[in-house]
């Protein structure tokens, strides 16, 4: 049993540029999240989806977009990268949101210079 | 908004006492609150889940308390080892004016020295 995984584990980008991260999860859980982590600010949620085809925005959603065509995938896109969206990205899924526990990729080290 | 507080950013205990770590929130009582640890370099791992009409938990060596009046979750790591040494964070599930929200904490980094 996979889990969550998520590609790649590292990556550098230059100002400007577009790439996309993957989270697939073989749980079928309908609840799907992107984190950024921060040092001193925790897990801030970025997007998430309860199902396939439905997303909503979470608290720091300038400059990612998502999509959610399957149950099992739910990529990150990074629009034109910035240093500020330098952080580790986490994925997460759970069988739904808050009472059940969630279970979280391996994390994606982005920098952006 | 909710503010979620986590006790030191730093703790150092010595092997075999009990931690402590507190979890501490300013407004809406979550539904559900939970403990996750997280090693460096790794994802958050799920530990304990306690509601908000459940006023203890308890998993092995770990114990989880809740107390809505005081608006604080407290995290016991009983007769800590050296492999307990992580990150630990907090995580509130609570609705507001605006909707359901699942907001971690910024985290506790544990120390156990032998």
């Amino acid at each position: 049993n996979a889990g969550v995984t998520q590609t790649p584990k590292f990556q550098v980008l230059k100002t400007g540029q577009s790439m996309t991260l993957q989270c697939a999860q073989d749980m079928n859980h309908e609840y799907m999240s992107w984190y950024r982590q921060d040092p001193g600010m925790g897990l801030r949620l970025i997007h998430y989806s309860v199902g396939a085809g439905i997303t909503d925005q979470g608290e720091v959603p300038n400059g990612y977009n998502v999509s959610r065509s399957t149950t099992e995938d739910f990529p990150l896109r990074l629009l034109s990268a910035a240093p500020s969206q330098t952080s580790v990205y986490f994925c997460a899924s759970s069988y739904s949101q808050g009472d059940t526990e969630a279970f979280f990729g391996q994390g994606t080290r982005l920098t952006v210079v | 908004s909710q503010k979620i507080e986590q006790n030191s950013e730093a703790l150092n205990i010595q092997e075999g006492k009990t931690a402590t770590l507190t979890c501490n929130y300013t407004n809406y009582s979550p539904a559900y609150l939970q403990w996750y640890r997280q090693d460096p370099g790794r994802g958050p791992v799920f530990l304990l889940l306690i509601r908000e009409n459940e006023k203890e938990k308890r998993k092995e060596r770990l114990k989880v308390t809740f107390d809505t009046t005081l608006k604080q979750s407290l995290f016991h790591i009983t007769a800590s080892q050296p492999a307990d040494s992580a990150t630990y964070l907090c995580a509130l599930f609570y609705t507001d004016n605006y909707g359901q929200n699942f907001v971690f904490g910024p985290g506790t980094r544990l120390s156990v020295l032998p």
